[in-house]
């Protein structure tokens, strides 16, 4: 079985403060794992994945995500957080071994920030 | 949103109606996916095709039915026997048969509400 978890309901953070939204997850085997961003009344938007490789990934609109297998966790960040950031923020994991291309998805972290 | 599109945008319906809603992808992609979306819940996933003529439940598709006739559509009926339909619908499309490295891309969802 596969699960993710955001522990943060809502995120708060002013323009230009550094931005983190935190996931940790759960497999059997070795995960895939992806950040999607949605706006209000719109479809998700793909930010970034973690396949392989380097445990640092860059995505979208500056947004980059650290995979950390000891601590099963893949949080998001931000440098430097714009208004227009604010949306709500889901992290999906997919175990390799599981059948079929199914995604699981953590509950949705809301980010809001202030001028 | 990319190459996928969904119709309607907004769809009322009354207890005992059969509805249909329309994905349609030209990003000639083989997988498509049926997601639900609630408040606080994330997504949860109700059938997936990774070929044209062949499709799978997911976790939630009781109430729920598919057609995959062709590769750039996949319709989702919602019967009267899903208990609790209101809901956020959105449709997803991936590459090559649903590889387990390929990204979902989201369309721009149907927002279904039982009078």
């Amino acid at each position: 079985a596969q699960s993710v978890a955001q522990p943060e309901d809502q995120v708060n953070v002013a323009e230009g403060n550094p931005l983190t939204v935190k996931c940790t997850y759960s497999v059997s085997g070795n995960p895939y794992l992806f950040w999607y961003v949605q706006y209000p009344n719109r479809g998700l938007q793909f930010l970034l994945k973690y396949i392989t490789g380097d445990n640092l990934v860059k995505g979208s609109y500056g947004f980059e995500a650290e995979f950390n297998k000891s601590q099963t966790s893949f949080h998001l960040k931000k440098p430097s957080a714009l208004v227009s950031d604010s949306a709500l923020y889901f992290c999906a994991v997919r175990d390799i071994r599981a059948a079929g291309n199914k995604l699981t998805f953590g509950g949705g972290t809301r980010v809001l920030v202030k001028p | 949103d990319g190459g996928i599109t969904q119709s309607p945008k907004y769809l009322f319906r009354k207890e005992g109606q059969n509805v249909t809603l329309s994905c349609e992808q030209n990003l000639n992609h083989d997988a498509m996916y049926w997601y639900r979306q609630d408040p606080g819940q994330g997504l949860r996933l109700i059938y997936y095709s990774q070929i044209v003529n062949d499709f799978q439940k997911g976790d939630i598709a009781e109430g729920y039915s598919v057609s995959r006739e062709k590769k750039e559509s996949f319709p989702l009926t919602v019967t009267s026997a899903q208990k609790n339909p209101t809901a956020f619908y959105l449709c997803a499309s991936s590459g090559l048969q649903g590889a387990s490295t390929d990204t979902q891309y989201f369309g721009p969802g149907t927002r279904l509400t039982v009078l």
